[in-house]
């Protein structure tokens, strides 16, 4: 199993960009996948999950974020996605993605993480 | 949403030593609660799901236990790989938030 986030860099307040999540080793679509983050020097947070197409293939998202970013998924190219809009310079963050699943699959695997910055 | 009170913040202990990290819930969320390890630099490492399931692989030195609205991570004989930041989340209803974290020093 491999998570491999992509996209990351440095990027103008209220500009976009689009994260990657590329996993490997697992059938993908059976797996909701979450995105977190975290700021410089701070704890995590819970960014938002995409449920698998079987439910609805729908999301939930953290209220810092709703309404600026979307999460979505391509279940034949085994990608998830974190487009982020209106970027803010408290965005500034490494994230994360991880698959959910039940019991012991929930979070056993994450990626290494790409770096959000936001400044002008 | 729930809150995730987690304490201490921090603790110095030494190698071989027994600690315990406490996270208290807002509201009961059964056993929806997980614990992280996170080294400086990398990826939180899932150590208990579900309160009390230990992740395969890892050690049988760390424990978790509770339900409803107090649980502890309970780490046996500390190692120089076991200091790190420790992460509890909630995962019982959205936003699924996590604990303020418990850095785990030398002493």
């Amino acid at each position: 199993v491999q998570l491999v986030e992509s996209g990351g860099g440095l990027v103008q307040p209220g500009r976009s960009l689009r994260l990657s999540c590329t996993a490997s080793g697992f059938t993908f679509g059976d797996y909701a996948m979450s995105w977190f983050r975290q700021a410089p020097g701070k704890g995590l947070e819970w960014v938002g999950v995409i449920r698998v197409k079987s439910s609805g293939g729908t999301t939930e998202s953290a209220a810092s974020v709703k309404g600026r970013f979307t999460i979505s998924r391509d279940d034949s190219e085994s990608v998830a996605y974190l487009q982020m809009n209106s970027l803010q310079t408290e965005d500034t963050a490494v994230y994360y993605c991880s698959r959910s699943g039940v019991g012991p699959t929930h979070f056993d695997y994450w990626g290494q993480g790409t770096l959000v910055t936001v400044s002008s | 949403d729930i809150q995730m009170t987690q304490s201490p913040s921090s603790l110095s202990a030494s190698v071989g030593d027994r600690v315990t990290i406490t996270c208290r819930a807002s509201q009961g969320i059964s056993n929806s609660l997980m614990w992280f390890q996170q080294q400086p630099g990398k990826a939180p490492k899932s150590l208990i799901y579900a309160a009390s399931g230990l992740q395969s692989g890892v050690p049988s030195k760390f424990s978790g236990s509770g339900s409803g609205t107090d649980f502890t991570l309970t780490i046996s004989g500390l190692q120089p790989e076991d200091f790190a930041t420790y992460y509890c989340l909630q995962y019982k209803s959205f936003p699924w938030t996590f604990g303020q974290g418990t850095k785990v020093e030398i002493k």
